[in-house]
């Protein structure tokens, strides 16, 4: 079965910083997806940003930016220019193909505080 | 607003008790995935539906039941509840095409059991 580890249980960053968020994932698998997902205290999970690993670039999204490291099963996100709306727990999570028959696996998040 | 709905948000409830959660997937997603929360928890599966087939069971109890309606609603049922069920249910959906490589899931903004 696959696993997603998320090994900072809590960060902060002063606002304007830039913070990286920590993932790691075991699988046999050699084509997949990877997600992170942000939910802030609303409690709402929202989708920041994806990537499929055949695809070499890592992802981005305007201040998001994934670092995939397919041979060290790593995907950090980094967060440039950090907004106090930033503040979140934010969950990596892994997709197996067929994607249809496949549910996501989450870690356990992160605690992001973004401090002005 | 995810596209998502579900209803009802908040719901307080005793032990041995039976609930009925409901999600109403975003239009034209046929798959809906339901996920649990418990209080500062990572996101586990529970169950997923294909028009109206079910498709994929995770870690969900045997006092725990789900079914998806021809109108591509679902409802998640708990029954003989206890106090370790109070937790966040997100209901999620995806169109299941395979659009970008990646089934990505748009999630509810949850149904809050809690037990007592």
């Amino acid at each position: 079965a696959q696993t997603v580890t998320q090994s900072q249980p809590e960060m902060s960053v002063q606002e304007a910083e830039t913070v990286t968020l920590s993932c790691t994932y075991d699988t046999s698998e050699n084509n997949y997806y990877l997600f992170w997902y942000k939910q802030p205290p609303s409690r709402q999970m929202i989708l920041v940003i994806r990537q499929e690993a055949y695809k070499q670039q890592n992802a981005t999204e305007n201040r998001f930016s994934v670092n995939f490291q397919k041979a060290a099963k790593s995907f950090s996100l980094k967060i440039s220019d950090s907004q106090l709306g930033d503040t979140a727990m934010y969950f990596c999570a892994f997709m197996k193909p067929p994607s249809g028959n496949t549910p996501l696996v989450f870690g356990k998040g992160t605690r992001l505080s973004v401090i002005a | 607003d995810s596209g998502v709905t579900q209803t009802p948000k908040h719901l307080i409830t005793a032990t041995g008790q039976r609930v009925t959660l409901r999600c109403s997937p975003r239009s034209g997603d046929l798959s809906v995935y339901w996920y649990q929360q418990s209080l500062d928890q990572g996101l586990q599966f529970l169950i997923q539906y294909y028009n109206g087939e079910e498709r994929a069971k995770g870690n969900i109890l045997e006092r725990f039941s789900a079914q998806q309606f021809p109108d591509l609603h679902s409802e998640l049922n708990l029954s003989s509840l206890e106090l370790g069920d109070s937790a966040l249910y997100f209901c999620a959906s995806s169109d299941d095409r395979g659009y970008s490589g990646a089934n990505v899931l748009t999630f509810g903004a949850g149904s809050r059991l809690t037990v007592l």
